[in-house]
C-alpha cells in the first residue's frame, strides 16, 4: 500500500474564503480521487484528479468550486472555495494503482467553516 | 442507481461476543466489494476486496464473504481494539473507477 499523507490535517476558516488542501504519496500512482465525508454520512466521491488535464467531477460538483490540480503523478490538491458552513466536512484524497484496483486513503483533513 | 446500505448503524458487542455486519448493494455488475475499517479522526482503512459471489477472505478475527446480492463482514472474538466503523462500498461494471460507500456500521467492543 501507499503512503498517503495531506496537509492541513484541520482548518477553521471564515465564511467567504478559500482553502486548499495538498495530497502527497510517497510513491506514483495512476488514480488519485478526492472525497467529502461529511458528518454522520458516507464518502461521497467529489472528482477524479487526472494528471496532465482537467479533472472528472461527480454530479453535484462543480470545478469553480472544488477546483483540482494533479501537476504530476504523486500530488494533487484540492481547493474548496468561497466557503459557507454546509462545507464544514473532512476531505480525504484517496489513490489507486489502476482504475479496477483497491484504493487507499489519506487521514483527511477536517474543516470547519464559521 | 448504485446503492449500499449497511447495518446495523451500530453494534455493541462485549468482548469475545461473535456478531456479523451487513453490507446489501445493488450495482449494475458487480466489478468489486470493498471493505474498510475507519478510526476516529482517521481516514479509512483497507481490509479486502470480494470480487465474485461464494468468494471468502479472512484477516486475523476478521471475515468477508459475498453472495449476489450482499456481503457480511464476520467478527469472531473481538476485542476492544476492532472498535471502529466498518464501511462497505461497491464499484460497478459502469463506472468502474467510482467507489459507492454505506454509511457504515459504528462497532463498540466492551472488555
Amino acid at each position: 500500500s501507499a503512503v498517503i499523507s495531506q496537509k492541513p490535517s484541520r482548518d477553521i476558516c471564515q465564511r467567504g474564503t478559500s482553502l486548499t488542501i495538498q495530497c502527497q504519496v510517497d510513491s506514483q500512482v495512476t488514480m488519485m480521487f478526492w472525497y467529502r465525508q461529511q458528518p454522520g454520512q458516507s464518502l461521497t466521491l467529489i472528482a477524479t484528479a487526472n494528471q496532465g488535464s482537467e479533472a472528472t467531477y461527480e454530479s453535484g460538483f462543480v470545478i469553480d468550486k472544488f477546483p483540482i490540480s494533479r501537476p504530476n503523478l504523486t500530488f494533487s490538491t484540492l481547493t474548496v472555495s468561497n466557503l459557507s458552513p454546509e462545507d464544514s466536512s473532512i476531505y480525504l484524497c484517496s489513490v489507486a494503482r489502476g482504475p479496477e484496483d483497491e484504493q487507499f486513503f489519506g487521514p483527511g483533513t477536517r474543516l470547519t467553516v464559521l | 442507481e448504485d446503492q449500499v446500505t449497511q447495518s446495523p448503524e451500530a453494534l455493541r458487542l462485549q468482548e469475545g461476543e461473535s456478531s456479523s455486519l451487513n453490507c446489501s448493494y445493488t450495482v449494475s455488475g458487480l466489478r468489486g466489494l470493498f471493505w474498510y475499517r475507519q478510526d476516529p479522526g482517521k481516514g479509512p482503512e483497507f481490509l479486502f476486496t470480494l470480487y465474485s459471489a461464494g468468494e471468502e477472505k479472512e484477516k486475523e478475527r476478521l471475515k468477508a464473504t459475498l453472495t449476489k446480492k450482499e456481503s457480511f463482514l464476520h467478527i469472531t472474538a473481538p476485542k476492544p481494539e476492532d472498535s471502529a466503523t466498518y464501511l462497505c462500498a461497491v464499484q460497478g461494471s459502469y463506472n468502474t473507477d467510482k467507489l459507492i460507500f454505506g454509511t457504515g456500521t459504528r462497532l463498540q467492543v466492551f472488555p
